[in-house]
């Protein structure tokens, strides 16, 4: 069946770090991912989109690839902040499934 | 413009009885999501609706159920509440998206629901 999982529940860095988040998929090829950011008590908020032919994607301090033989999106941060700890969800489809999430924490 | 706007944010009902959920999209959009979220199961999705239709359903038993109207305005109901259903029931609007487009939510804040 068609699944896609987020690798890690939670996520510990230092600030100033890079956070890489991962989403992978099987048994099925995505036309585009997308990534969230979910702050406790509030709803997801959208931060990019990216599509299979599109390798690369950067917003600010954000960048999400897309690597379509690994069957898998990496959701990176650089230079990390602790204003950056939330929980990241990966989704996908038309009826957009999200993924279970990854709960990042930034330490001063 | 204004937001997602769900009500009511927050809701104490007893097993047995029903609720409804009020979901108002940002304007324009005509699709409207509904999600439950657990810290045991994440975000579910629910069913999607545009233009008064249901597009897409998740996999809930029956008793989940939800309508859009005319103004693109979506409401959701669970009759027989049971206490798993003790959750945060997210609404999400988006432009419609065309064939093969990307579907960008903008979701609501929620509604908290507590079943006893």
């Amino acid at each position: 069946s068609q699944k896609i999982e987020q690798n890690s529940e939670a996520l510990n860095i230092q600030e100033g770090k890079t956070a890489t988040l991962t989403c992978n998929y099987t048994n099925y090829s995505p036309a585009y991912l997308q990534w969230y950011r979910q702050d406790p008590g509030r709803g997801p908020v959208f931060l990019l989109l990216i599509r299979e032919n599109e390798k690369e994607k950067r917003k600010e301090r954000l960048k999400v690839t897309f690597d379509t033989t690994l069957k898998q999106s990496l959701f990176h941060i650089t230079a990390s902040q602790p204003a950056d700890s939330a929980t990241y969800l990966c989704a996908w489809g038309n009826d957009m499934r999200f993924g279970a999430g990854t709960r990042l924490t930034v330490k001063p | 413009k204004a937001g997602v706007t769900q009500t009511p944010r927050y809701l104490i009902k007893t097993r047995g009885q029903q609720v409804t959920l009020s979901c108002s999209p940002i304007s324009g959009h005509r699709s409207v999501s509904w999600y439950q979220q657990t810290p045991g199961q994440g975000l579910q999705f629910l069913f999607e609706y545009f233009s008064e239709t249901q597009r897409n359903k998740g996999n809930f038993p029956g008793r989940f159920s939800g309508r859009q109207f005319s103004n693109s305005r979506s409401e959701m109901n669970v009759s027989t509440l049971e206490l798993g259903d003790s959750a945060l029931y997210l609404c999400a609007s988006s432009l419609d998206r065309g064939l093969g487009g990307a579907n960008v939510l903008t979701f609501g804040a929620g509604s908290r629901l507590t079943v006893l």
